[in-house]
């Protein structure tokens, strides 16, 4: 159980274009979702934690307008890079929590993106 | 100041020895989580054990033990009978309170290398 998929497993892009990664939890209601960067070599960084049906709580430093986040339903949430930018090429992972989980965060496999 | 620190970039071991990687933490909260994870080169996290401050005795999940020292600050992983798919990067990561809605805050990682 507590199964996390994220989607696509890579993409690239183009600078100045969008896109759109998807994170599902697929046998449990998420009311929380974290969104990691990590960039080669280095640790996981917090981005920001999404509830459901409110706007998300974006760390100090992470630009809100260009990290858009959705998380429209107990099962979904998805992170849109506005105006890609090669800087933004990164590993980005989501987590989930369950109300029923007293600590534990479930992963996703991660997403890689590549802003050429 | 650091909140996680794990001062060993890389580790190398060898298959069926025990090997321990070392955590300090520094946080002035009561209530806290300490947890590993280990990442292989797919990306994905995996979650290998956790230990709460309130906990008495040190957490064990199979061959993963967590020597926790309060009064150090510090959780090292040991890793028993190492295996050769144990070669990955290791995290260790905080909660600063005991929701699980509370973020993490990982290390930097210690990269394990396993050899016949």
């Amino acid at each position: 159980g507590a199964v996390v998929s994220q989607h696509p497993s890579r993409v690239i892009c183009k600078s100045g274009t969008s896109v759109k990664i998807e994170c599902r939890s697929l046998d449990f209601q998420a009311t929380t979702m974290f969104w990691y960067r990590q960039f080669p070599k280095q640790s996981l960084m917090l981005m920001a934690t999404s509830n459901e049906g409110s706007k998300a709580t974006y760390e100090q430093g992470v630009e809100k307008d260009k990290f858009l986040i959705n998380h429209a339903s107990l099962t979904l949430s998805t992170l849109t890079v506005t105006s890609a930018h090669p800087e933004d090429s990164s590993f980005y992972i989501c987590s989930a929590i369950t109300p029923g989980s007293s600590y534990e965060q479930y992963f996703g496999p991660g997403t890689r993106l590549t802003v050429t | 100041a650091q909140k996680i620190t794990q001062t060993q970039p890389g580790m190398f071991v060898q298959e069926k020895e025990a090997v321990t990687l070392d955590c300090t933490y520094d946080t002035s909260d009561p209530s806290y989580g300490l947890f590993w994870y280990k990442q292989p080169s797919s990306g994905e996290m995996i979650f290998l054990i956790y230990q709460g401050s309130y906990d008495q005795q040190n957490a064990t999940e199979g061959r993963y033990s967590l020597n926790f020292q309060k009064a150090r600050k510090s959780a090292n992983l040991v890793i028993s009978a190492s295996q050769l798919g144990d070669s990955a990067m290791y995290f260790c990561a905080m909660r600063e309170g005991l929701r699980n809605t509370d973020k993490l805050i990982f290390g930097t990682g210690t990269r394990l290398q396993v050899f016949p």
